[in-house]
């Protein structure tokens, strides 16, 4: 049974940074991708990146190229998130999640989450 | 960017009434699709993918059809349980995953 476990409820003053953990036990965690969907309070769900751990390189939505960052550290199967020069729109519920691949030519369904990790922005 | 847009945004219906959700993408997608359910403090679950399997322990009163633009995920008859946010999900290429905004299927 595959489990991902995140990192706790932060709050940041705007301009700082905050990294959230997510790690995975009970599957390979190697050749997955694991994105980072976020969701602002009261609103939709959001899909900012993911990472293959095995290829390392990440894959960033366009709108948050220049302010996040993912990484992985193989050795304990945790994928950590960066979000830097937060303002209070970064305030929101950040999951992790594990994407399979279907019928297609991309992994792209998550089968499994993380319990999410409030992050809150305020001055 | 692929668009995925859902309707009703919100559906209000009764206990053992049949539900049904509709998904159109902006372009198609062939049958590269996903719906969730998520309900208030919790993670979004899996019940559908590839446009109809349904996910591993998902009731069969969930089902999925659609491709190309056109998706519907239908709930047979609604359990208390089932009341909740439902959003279908797609990606197209490795660097776009998007979302819908959502149906919120509450008691009428």
């Amino acid at each position: 049974q595959v489990q991902l476990v995140q990192s706790g409820a932060e709050v940041k003053k705007p301009g700082s940074s905050v990294k959230v953990s997510c790690r995975a036990s009970g599957g390979t965690f190697s050749r997955n991708p694991i994105s980072w969907v976020r969701q602002a309070p009261g609103q939709g769900l959001e899909w900012m990146g993911e990472i293959i751990p095995i290829f390392v390189t990440p894959n960033y939505a366009q709108k948050f190229q220049d302010r996040v960052t993912i990484t992985t550290d193989e050795s304990t199967s945790t994928a950590y998130m960066e979000v830097s020069s937060l303002r209070s729109e970064d305030t929101a519920v950040y999951y992790c999640a594990r994407a399979v691949y279907g019928s297609g030519s991309f992994p792209y369904y998550f089968d499994y989450w993380g319990q999410g990790t409030l992050v809150t922005v305020s001055s | 960017e692929i668009v995925l847009t859902q309707s009703p945004a919100t559906l209000s219906l009764s206990p053992g009434e049949r539900a049904t959700l509709s998904c159109r993408a902006s372009q198609s997608i062939s049958s590269s699709l996903a719906w969730y359910q998520q309900k208030p403090g919790q993670a979004p679950r899996l019940l559908i993918y590839d446009a109809s399997n349904r996910a591993t322990g998902i009731p069969a009163r969930f089902s999925g059809s659609g491709s190309g633009t056109d998706f519907t995920l239908t709930i047979s008859s609604l359990e208390p349980e089932d009341f909740a946010v439902y959003y279908c999900q797609q990606r197209s290429n490795w660097l776009e995953i998007t979302f819908g905004p959502g149906t919120k299927v509450d008691i009428k």
